[in-house]
């Protein structure tokens, strides 16, 4: 899998946009896009994943670069609950037991 | 759907002791799961992976003999720490890709975590 680069840690305001951004610069081009997130002691979650096209869900939106070298996952109002550590992850869509390695994240926080 | 529990959520051993933590897909088959381990301040890091019916595949660096995995069902997985010794103490997360006739998906959940503490 194709390294990713995070910011260590981020902040944001209660109820305003996170931007968390993520380079991928050796991405492949069979490779997706995921984030996952982990609150404090518990597993972690998905949140979304993509391939080129910006996606969107209940949770988040995420913008991926024309080049595909970059993108960015965006919690449009973030809450005290969004605190956690953010992790961008690329990986080929397969149906073979490749799992999921995790990098070091980008911990956010929001501030009331 | 497609949630993953593990058993127990936290537990306290001594040393030399031998503990067993269960990962269990509640709502799906797992033909392939997933063992992570992550100390404080730290990211997941991947301990093993475990087919239903077949041994494991450990990481690098990781002892087989002290970190059994048993996979005997689609359902199930365990882990078992052998002779658990104060650095062992560490949480530990299964995770499971979903199965569809028999060929793991590219999904993967997680479950909500072990914590282990070895005195």
């Amino acid at each position: 899998d194709a390294k990713t680069t995070q910011p260590t840690s981020m902040d944001c305001a209660e109820g305003r946009a996170a931007n968390l951004p993520c380079n991928h610069s050796t991405i492949s081009g069979n490779e997706y896009v995921y984030w996952y997130r982990q609150i404090h002691s518990q597993g972690p979650q998905y949140i979304i994943h993509g391939l080129k096209n910006n996606e969107t869900n209940e949770m988040a939106s995420l913008i991926i670069t024309e080049d595909r070298k970059s993108s960015t996952l965006i919690l449009p109002h973030a809450t005290l609950r969004d605190t956690a550590v953010y992790y961008c992850i690329v990986r080929v869509v397969n149906s073979g037991n490749t799992p999921l390695v995790f990098g070091k994240g980008t911990r956010l926080s929001v501030i009331a | 759907g497609a949630v993953v529990s593990q058993h127990p959520s936290r537990v306290i051993c001594k040393s030399g002791t031998s503990v067993k933590i269960e990962c269990r897909s509640l709502d799906f088959q797992a033909t392939t799961m997933f063992w992570y381990r992550q100390f404080p301040k730290k990211s997941l890091m991947l301990m093993a992976t475990s087919n239903e019916g077949s041994k494991a595949t450990y990481e690098q660096g990781v002892e087989k003999d002290k970190f059994l995995i048993n996979h005997a069902s689609l359902t199930l997985s365990t882990l078992t720490v052998t002779s658990a010794h104060p650095e062992d103490s560490s949480f530990y997360i299964c995770s499971a890709r979903v199965s569809v006739a028999g060929v793991s998906r590219y999904e993967q959940y997680f479950g909500p975590g072990t914590r282990l503490t070895v005195t």
